[in-house]
């Protein structure tokens, strides 16, 4: 079956713009997490939902970022007034929300701020 | 809360080698659970195994094992007869029951060189 799917697999846009990436669960995960990997580093969780809710947008760095997931299954994150600093790959993942479980990853979005 | 250490930030060997990639975590939860993911130069993770705090068996699958200590709160992946096909970066991870969504607490990473 398809595994998640994320587009476009590269974003280059000017500071100051705004961006939205797109994510593609599995069929039939309810859960569905943002993490963002920056250069060298492990990834960090950005924000979960079950379902359609934001149950946990703890990790969202302030309030220019903000994700929406209005049918329960594809997810947009929108970043606002984008910096060099957002520069980054934005990872998605989904799994079936039991807790414990494996998440399954998308190849993930690389975003350049010039 | 929760952190994840890999202190080995490269790790270079000789194909056939066998190479152990180190993890330490810390919780104050008493139910949680251990990941293990491979990123190959291609970017994408993949899952490789997951434990849950109350399984201290350990774990081969094929070339691969893994050690889970919890009176060292280390959880150690080891691969035998290492291959370049071998070479990525793996991280270690962690997520806690008592948090609700699960999400995943990542270690900065092992890169694993596996020259021919």
């Amino acid at each position: 079956g398809a595994g998640v799917s994320q587009t476009p697999s590269n974003k280059v846009t000017e500071k100051g713009k705004y961006v939205e990436l797109r994510c593609d669960p599995i069929s039939g995960h309810t859960a569905l997490y943002w993490y963002r990997q920056s250069l060298g580093q492990g990834p960090e969780f950005l924000i979960y939902f079950q379902g359609t809710g934001a149950a946990d947008d703890s990790g969202l760095p302030n309030d220019r970022f903000f994700a929406v997931r209005p049918e329960g299954s594809v997810s947009t994150l929108k970043i606002q007034r984008t910096e060099r600093g957002d520069s980054a790959v934005y990872l998605c993942a989904s799994s079936s929300g039991l807790a414990g479980v494996e998440q399954f990853f998308g190849p993930g979005t690389r975003l350049t701020v010039l | 809360a929760q952190k994840v250490t890999q202190a080995q930030t490269e790790i270079s060997v000789v194909e056939k080698e066998d190479v152990t990639l180190d993890c330490v975590y810390e919780t104050r939860d008493t139910t949680y659970y251990l990941f293990w993911y491979k990123q190959p130069p291609s970017g994408e993770l993949v899952f490789l195994i997951r434990r849950n705090s109350f399984d201290e068996q350990n774990e081969i699958s094929g070339r691969y094992s893994w050690n889970f200590q919890k009176s060292t709160s280390s959880f150690n992946f080891t691969i035998t007869a290492s291959q370049v096909v071998d070479s990525a970066v793996y991280f270690c991870a962690l997520s806690e029951r008592d948090n609700a969504g699960n999400m995943l607490t990542f270690g900065g990473g092992t890169r694993l060189m596996v020259k021919p």
